[in-house]
């Protein structure tokens, strides 16, 4: 099993809405990302998690709240959205964090389209 | 810091080559190059280590020069299949093992 899969595909919430987006993978690797894409621009990183623990916060706005139950799931959970937070939400993972030196590539998942009204 | 990717969109008929740059201001560990078709997650292409390096993947090849802190990415005799946004990847050495990706480039092949 060579994927990274991301629920839901689509989300619609509005500002008062509390969701949470939801990404898997079952490689066995070590580090997750939380990447951010709008329309025709370059993923944006959010957050990284290194075995389980919160290694980098891009200074992302509290709204925005990361977790990593296990080595296999990281979940984003959504509360108080602006519209303008409305993007691709895209989940990566690697074997482990990036090093400079280990040539560590990332899998990336399918993304959630989230729109905020 | 964004790396720069040049140009911005390019337009091919098959079997025509083209050439994709990626320059850094910074000093960087490593250079990486994706794929991105249109609703569709980014696929990795290659990822080039050392300065002068360069890596092949079918006929997409990539450099790296270290000293200047660019990278190129070669697409040759191109297929339909190449077309796809393509986005350099950039790990600086200060920059705590963060990868930055540069604006994109779109690609569109023609029969």
């Amino acid at each position: 099993d060579t994927e990274v899969t991301q629920t839901p595909k689509h989300l619609v919430m509005g500002m008062t809405n509390k969701k949470s987006l939801k990404c898997e993978q079952h490689m066995g690797h070590r580090a997750m990302y939380w990447y951010k894409q709008k329309a025709k621009k370059p993923p944006e990183l959010m957050f990284v998690y290194s075995y389980e623990k919160l290694s980098i916060n891009e200074s992302v706005p509290s709204r925005f709240s990361p977790e990593c139950p296990n080595s296999s799931l990281l979940n984003l959970h959504l509360h108080a959205l602006q519209p303008e937070d409305s993007a691709l939400y895209l989940c990566a993972s690697s074997h482990h964090h990036l090093t400079g030196t280990a040539g560590e590539k990332l899998f990336f998942g399918s993304g959630t389209q989230l729109s905020v009204l | 810091q964004q790396p720069v990717q040049s140009p911005q969109a390019v337009i091919l008929r098959e079997g025509e080559d083209a050439v994709i740059n990626c320059s850094s201001s910074k000093a960087l560990y490593s250079v990486h190059w994706y794929r991105q078709k249109h609703g569709e997650a980014p696929v990795f292409l290659m990822i080039l280590l050392k300065g002068g390096e360069q890596k092949g993947h079918d006929k997409i090849s990539a450099s790296f020069n270290e000293k200047k802190q660019q990278s190129s990415l070669y697409l040759t005799a191109s297929q339909l299949s190449y077309s796809g946004t393509y986005f350099c990847g950039t790990e600086p050495r200060a920059a705590g093992n963060k990868l930055t990706f540069g604006g994109g480039t779109r690609v569109l092949v023609k029969p």
